[in-house]
């Protein structure tokens, strides 16, 4: 099976940028995507296909990805940034999700 | 804007099945694939297995033997049946939609919360 790994926790001053990256092998080769998540909510998809941004996700959001590292950058952040980030991938027929970071701002 | 609502039995007993169902709203069901994502705070995420646009299913191999998920196009509805739970399967519960353009979710339901006791 493929791993993912994330940093358990990344904190960030109120608009500085932070990084939160996603590990795996070779991830350059596939197609990452990101979720937000706030207590009790659902994940909210706020990247995909490793840099585009849905409808109504804030430009503040943008992501990367090359060789085994896949990163997600939040910049300017505010105090509604404070949630926790998942990445996600879809490799031999199964979608894999990293383990998840902690944003503290 | 398409709108997933989720409902099923939240506490269970070790060996009974696990039974959800989600209904799909303001959007199309067909030319989408559907799938059901757990989440507990010890294994983060995980994928349980999806009905595709096609009708076929496809099963995260660690759960394949338990899981059969179904569908119900005429009333936009798709279904999760997990067997044989154990406190294990204890989790909270989405259902969710693939994406045309890329292996993605981008609608999620609101969550239900399983509990499994002995």
């Amino acid at each position: 099976s493929y791993d993912l790994t994330q940093p358990l926790s990344v904190s960030v001053a109120l608009g500085q940028t932070a990084s939160i990256t996603c590990g795996g092998s070779a991830i350059g080769s596939k197609n990452v995507h990101w979720y937000q998540q706030k207590p009790g909510q659902a994940p909210v998809l706020v990247i995909h296909r490793d840099t585009s941004r849905p409808s109504g996700i804030p430009e503040r959001f943008s992501g990367s990805n090359s060789g085994n590292t896949a990163t997600l950058t939040i910049s300017r952040a505010e105090a509604g940034d404070e949630a926790d980030y998942f990445c996600q991938v879809w490799d031999n027929r199964v979608y894999v999700f990293g383990p998840g970071t902690k944003v503290t701002v | 804007q398409v709108h997933l609502q989720q409902w099923g039995t939240g506490l269970l007993k070790t060996s009974e099945t696990l039974s959800l169902t989600c209904a799909v709203f303001g959007g199309p069901f067909s030319g989408f694939s559907w799938s059901w994502i757990r989440q507990t705070p010890g294994k983060g995420l995980e994928w349980i297995g999806e009905i595709t646009h096609s009708g076929g299913t496809n099963y995260n191999p660690s759960l394949k033997s338990r899981v059969t998920i179904s569908e119900d196009t005429s009333n936009n509805h798709f279904s999760l049946s997990l067997a044989s739970v154990t406190a294990g399967d204890t989790a909270t519960y989405y259902c969710a939609r693939g994406s045309q353009e890329s292996s993605s979710f981008p609608f999620w339901g609101q969550g239900t919360v399983v509990s499994v006791s002995s």
